[in-house]
């Protein structure tokens, strides 16, 4: 079956605009993820959704940084006003997890990859 | 607090030689346990994946990692390396979310 699919794969954009970032879970899979990898930063958890609440956004790195989740499926990660140090890979990850489920697999996507000039 | 260490950045072997990489974790119950591969331009594939029992467990690609309590450790082995192992390798403790290791850049020499 289709895995987690993220849009756009790449995108550039000037200082000071905002972005969005799409990503499609695998159909059925309740929890949603967004990880940020940057250079000198590894991989940065941002948020989880279970369904379409975030019961944890203790990973945002400001209040330029939003996510949503409709439909308990596609998630939207919007950053506003960029900065030169977001860019950065933006990963979007699912699992099928249970509430508060422990350890569950995540299956990611390819990421996108988000220059700020 | 609950982390992941991976102490070696890059490490280099040739092709044909065993591979060790070394994952510390720190929590507080009993871990869960991951291994991911990224290859350039790609997304994160796991390897592996420990929960509870066995303390060897075996992956994909000829992968195996042991668990070990005593040492608060989750290595990941392979007993001969392919040139397209060539990769970044990230061990991940999974709560409800994963935290990761900073990675272990692998280069394979021909």
């Amino acid at each position: 079956g289709a895995g987690v699919s993220q849009s756009p794969s790449n995108k550039v954009t000037e200082k000071g605009k905002d972005v969005e970032l799409r990503c499609d879970p695998i159909s059925g899979h309740t929890a949603l993820y967004w990880y940020r990898q940057s250079l000198g930063q590894g991989l940065e958890f941002l948020i989880y959704f279970q369904g379409n609440s975030a019961p944890d956004k203790s990973g945002l790195p400001s209040d330029r940084f939003s996510a949503e989740r409709t439909g308990g499926s596609v998630s939207t990660l919007t950053i506003q006003r960029t900065q030169q140090e977001d860019s950065a890979v933006y990963l979007c990850a699912s699992s099928p997890s249970l509430a508060g489920g422990l350890g569950n697999e995540q299956f990611f996507g390819p990421g996108t990859r988000l220059t700020v000039l | 607090a609950q982390s992941v260490t991976q102490p070696d950045i890059h490490i280099t072997v040739s092709e044909g030689a065993s591979l060790e990489l070394r994952c510390n974790y720190s929590y507080g119950a009993t871990p869960y346990l991951f291994w991911y591969v990224q290859s350039p331009g790609q997304g994160l594939q796991l390897l592996l994946k420990y929960f509870s029992g066995d303390t060897l467990v075996q992956g994909i690609k000829g992968f195996e990692a042991e668990f070990k309590r005593s040492q608060s450790s989750f290595n990941l082995r392979k007993p001969s390396v392919h040139w397209s192992d060539a990769a970044e390798y990230f061990c991940a403790l999974g709560t409800y979310k994963y935290i990761f290791g900073t990675g272990t850049r692998l280069k394979v020499l021909a």
